[in-house]
């Protein structure tokens, strides 16, 4: 089942800089998206999400955008900062009788050199 | 305070016996969810739990897995007979609508 897809299974940045996390969905159906920070020994924690209506929604240093002709969307992280170092997951829902159900990509480990 | 705690954080069983995972949510949430993460793999979804009874289920929640809500307040996920592939992280999740929040989970190892 790969109806969320992070083909990048790691990343590396200087501080400072830009970070771009990919997610690629196949899953017509899927009308919200989230990203998910993860810590070791820990859970997700919710970062942003985005609505399949909208193709940008922002807060503070992150931004994700969808792209649903693609079927895709990014998480832009500007500026990168060490503390940002995590796995972030990408996540879908579909509404309906799936109603907050949750499908997760493989994730992207993020390193942030200082 | 977390508003999901899970218990025990780390859980060593042998194979075959019956292990039960408790989640405790701090506020009152209506939706519940259990996911698990295999060493390596993506955060698969378990069950869902609305109104006390189950709303979606994966197939990977066969009849070896239960949940309940005893008490009003805990939420368990109990693992009937376990095998070796149920080593994993276990996630359990409140949430409204797509937005979860996690505990921090309980790490199964199955020997």
């Amino acid at each position: 089942d790969q109806q969320v897809k992070q083909n990048s299974p790691s990343l590396s940045v200087q501080e400072g800089r830009i970070s771009i996390l990919n997610c690629d969905y196949t899953n017509s159906m899927f009308d919200y998206f989230l990203w998910y920070k993860k810590y070791p020994a820990e859970g997700p924690t919710f970062l942003i999400s985005i609505s399949s209506i909208k193709d940008k929604n922002e807060d503070g240093r992150f931004t994700v955008f969808l792209n649903k002709s693609a079927k895709h969307l990014s998480l832009h992280i500007v500026p990168s900062q060490p503390g940002d170092s995590a796995v972030y997951f990408c996540a879908a829902s579909a509404g309906g009788t799936s109603y907050g159900k949750l499908t997760f990509g493989q994730g992207t480990i993020l390193t942030v050199h200082p | 305070e977390p508003e999901v705690t899970q218990t025990p954080s780390h859980q060593v069983t042998q194979m075959g016996q019956e292990v039960i995972l408790r989640c405790v949510p701090i506020s009152n949430h209506l939706y519940f969810y259990w996911y698990r993460q295999i060493l390596g793999q993506k955060v698969e979804f378990l069950v869902s739990f609305y109104n006390n009874e189950i709303s979606e289920k994966s197939e990977i929640f066969d009849d070896q897995f239960s949940v309940e809500r005893p008490d009003g307040s805990n939420f368990t996920l109990k693992i009937r007979s376990t095998k070796l592939e149920d080593s994993a992280m276990y996630f359990c999740a409140v949430g409204q609508g797509s937005f979860h929040t996690f505990g921090s989970g309980t790490r199964l190892t199955v020997v």
